[in-house]
C-alpha cells in the first residue's frame, strides 16, 4: 500500500491563484521530505528539501517566495504555489524515505497543476 | 553535462526481447543508486536498488560499476506491461538523501 500520501491530484484554477499541496508520510515519521516538479517528457528535477521543525532547501533557481515550504509535523509537508501562473503548470511531486537518507524513497501520487 | 545522463530512447522491442539501458553518473561522492519505473503521468515507482556486486530480481539485472560511474538495467523476456519510462537515479546520501534523475529512457514494448 502507500507509504506516502498527496493531496491533491488534480488542481486547475486561474491565474494568480495560489494553490497548497499536502504531502503526508502514512505510517511512519518523516523528518525530510522532498519536491520535486516534472515539466512533460522531462524528468523530475528536484525543487526543495523539506526538513521537519526548519526552513526547507532550495535548488538553485527555485523561488523561495514563490514556492512556500513548510514541514510542521513530522507526517506533513506542505507546498503553497503562490499566486500562481500558467508556467507552473506541471506535474508536483513530493517524496520522503522511512528507513533513512540512504534508502529508496516514496513517491506520493503527484499532483498536476493546471494554471489557466 | 548532466549529473545523470540515460539514452532517452525511445527503445521499441518486440515482446520477450532482452533490453538493456546505460546510466552515467558524473558525481563520484554518489553513495546509493536505484531505478525506478515512470508509467505516463504517473508518479515513479521502486523498480530496484543497485549494488556493485550486481543484483537480479525476476527479468531485471542491474549492475554498478563505479569506476567506471556507470550503471546498467537488463530487462529478459520483455512482456507488454514493462512498457514505460525507466528512471536512472543517484542518491546523495552525504545531502540528507537527495535524488538525482535522469532524464529516463522510454521502453515500448509491442507484441
Amino acid at each position: 500500500g502507500a507509504v506516502v500520501s498527496q493531496h491533491p491530484s488534480w488542481v486547475i484554477c486561474k491565474s494568480g491563484t495560489s494553490v497548497k499541496i499536502e504531502c503526508r508520510s502514512l505510517d511512519f515519521q518523516a523528518t525530510t521530505m522532498f519536491w520535486y516538479r516534472q515539466f512533460p517528457k522531462q524528468s523530475l528535477m528536484l525543487m526543495a528539501t523539506s526538513n521537519e521543525g526548519s526552513k526547507a532547501t532550495y535548488e538553485q533557481g527555485v523561488e523561495k517566495d514563490k514556492f512556500l515550504i513548510n514541514h510542521a509535523s513530522l507526517t506533513l509537508s506542505t507546498l503553497t504555489v503562490t499566486s500562481a501562473h500558467p508556467e507552473d503548470s506541471s506535474f508536483y511531486i513530493c517524496s520522503a524515505s522511512w528507513m533513512g537518507p540512504s534508502q529508496p524513497q516514496h513517491f506520493g501520487d503527484g499532483t498536476r497543476l493546471s494554471i489557466l | 553535462r548532466k549529473e545523470v545522463e540515460q539514452d532517452p530512447g525511445p527503445f521499441n522491442v518486440p515482446e520477450g526481447a532482452t533490453v538493456a539501458f546505460n546510466c552515467t553518473y558524473s558525481n563520484s561522492a554518489s553513495q546509493s543508486f536505484f531505478w525506478y519505473r515512470q508509467d505516463c503521468r504517473k508518479e515513479p515507482k521502486l523498480l530496484m536498488s543497485v549494488y556493485s556486486s550486481g543484483n537480479e530480481d525476476g527479468r531485471f539485472t542491474a549492475q554498478l560499476n563505479r569506476a567506471s560511474q556507470y550503471i546498467s538495467l537488463l530487462i529478459r523476456d520483455s512482456k507488454l506491461s514493462d512498457s514505460a519510462t525507466y528512471l536512472c537515479v543517484v542518491n546523495m546520501e552525504n545531502q540528507g538523501g537527495k535524488l538525482i534523475f535522469g532524464q529516463g529512457t522510454e521502453l515500448s514494448v509491442k507484441p
